[in-house]
């Protein structure tokens, strides 16, 4: 069974800080991995899609990498903002249909 | 496109009682996907429809629970009787195909069972 862990579960960083998620899975055959935002009592927005195929995707201060031999992707976030403030939770999609998600990220962005 | 729409939004209920959980997935969209939130369990699947046709449930945790898609616009997820236990936020996502495309989620339905 496909494991997904977030480290670290919590983060407290300064405005304008450069910071990384990171994401790991235990089984490395998978379709793709998909990045999400979540704000306190929302739903679940979507950031960027990795294809198994890629090494990396770029959206605005957003970079997610993923390195599918290691079991390993990251979501790097420049000049961290107030705004940014969410849980943020890494998805693996290894079976085709059903995401399989880790217990998220949740990041503080301080003034 | 109003993107996926769950209602209700907030649902308060005695345990025993029925419970219906709606959603309306993205125009287009050909999967729809029930899935629960909690905070020892996180996110999972609980069940999956191609085509308005059921494909795994296999995440449905018991009997209580049961899922229809009548048509391509229209899904609900039904817990009767309802338990304390089933406390927890359920989201409904669609998504163009599977393998290779991004699962859109609703804002979810927040469902607390006394």
């Amino acid at each position: 069974k496909q494991e997904v862990t977030q480290i670290p579960a919590a983060l407290s960083v300064p405005e304008g800080e450069n910071l990384v998620l990171n994401c790991s899975f235990t089984d490395s055959a998978i379709y793709n991995l998909q990045w999400f935002r979540q704000d306190p009592g929302k739903g679940l927005t979507s950031l960027l899609l990795i294809q198994s195929s890629q090494r990396e995707q770029t959206s605005g201060r957003l970079n997610a990498s993923l390195d599918k031999s290691s079991g390993r992707s990251t979501l790097y976030i420049a000049a961290s903002q107030p705004g940014d403030s969410a849980t943020y939770l890494c998805a693996v999609n290894n079976s085709g249909y059903a995401l399989n998600f880790g217990k998220g990220t949740s990041l503080l962005v301080t003034p | 496109d109003a993107g996926v729409i769950q209602s209700p939004r907030h649902e308060v209920t005695e345990m025993g009682q029925e419970v219906t959980l709606r959603c309306k997935p993205i125009s287009g969209h050909d999967y729809l996907f029930w899935y629960r939130q909690t905070m020892m369990r996180g996110l999972e699947l609980l069940i999956y429809f191609n085509n308005n046709v059921p494909i795994d449930d296999s995440g449905m945790p018991e009997d209580r629970f049961s899922a229809k898609m009548p048509n391509a616009s229209f899904s609900t997820l039904k817990i009767q009787p309802s338990e304390p236990r089933d406390s927890a936020v359920y989201f409904c996502a669609s998504s163009l195909g599977t393998v290779y495309n991004e699962q859109f989620f609703g804002p979810g339905t927040r469902l607390t069972v006394l």
